[in-house]
């Protein structure tokens, strides 16, 4: 019985490259969010998506930054053109309905933009 | 706005003592969550405790218990017998019935000493 699970667990990129940071909710759910964590800050909401649709994305960057959630497989946030401003952990979490105060979260992703 | 404040960045408890976190949070909404979530240096955000708004009983989980105070939307964690295990950051966070996000504090780095 699964949690969670986010990979890779540390991810470093130069300036200008790609980012893309992997999310496999937690087995039966099919509502996932996203979550930045600045350096001594609390976590950020980004993007809650459900299987296919992107459902509220008003805290995603305008730019750069892109999340799916396919039929099938993970759900992938995607972040081109990294800058040093990207490096945070990136927390995804899931839940089996919309009542989101059931959320279970995984252990982040920390990117690090050299 | 939906804003969640921890005026406390640092705590301190001994050993088997009783710690107060505090929490203030601001919303028009009358249906809406709270919760408390630890994280370990592992950053693993773990769930504490969940309160809903409509219930007057202040949760409790074994060792943790709230202070929850509706009308001055105050949200405090006590932790009860303190273990070396209770150190961690703590944030305290809230999701209105409305909306698909989590809102977080800023966090309280609790130390636990000997």
């Amino acid at each position: 019985n699964a949690g969670v699970m986010q990979n890779p667990r540390h991810l470093v990129r130069r300036r200008g490259q790609e980012a893309r940071l992997r999310c496999s909710p937690m087995k039966g759910h099919s509502h996932v969010y996203w979550y930045r964590q600045l350096p001594e800050e609390g976590l950020k909401f980004m993007v809650y998506l459900q299987k296919e649709n992107i459902i509220d994305e008003s805290g995603m960057p305008k730019e750069r930054f892109s999340a799916e959630f396919p039929k099938e497989g993970p759900s992938i946030l995607r972040i081109q053109q990294v800058v040093r401003g990207d490096s945070a952990a990136y927390f995804c979490a899931s839940s089996y309905d919309s009542y989101n105060e059931k959320l279970f979260f995984g252990s982040g992703t920390q990117l690090s933009v050299l | 706005a939906q804003t969640v404040t921890q005026s406390q960045p640092e705590m301190s408890v001994q050993e088997a003592e009783t710690v107060t976190l505090s929490c203030t949070y601001d919303t028009s909404e009358s249906d809406y969550y709270l919760f408390w979530y630890k994280q370990p240096p592992s950053r693993q955000m773990i769930l504490v405790i969940r309160q809903e708004a409509y219930k007057q009983q202040n949760a409790t989980e074994n060792r943790f218990s709230v202070n929850f105070q509706k009308a001055a939307k105050s949200f405090s964690l006590k932790i009860s017998d303190s273990q070396l295990g209770d150190a961690a950051m703590y944030f305290c966070a809230f999701i209105t019935g409305t909306a698909s996000k989590l809102t977080f504090g800023t966090g309280t780095r609790l130390q636990v000493t000997l």
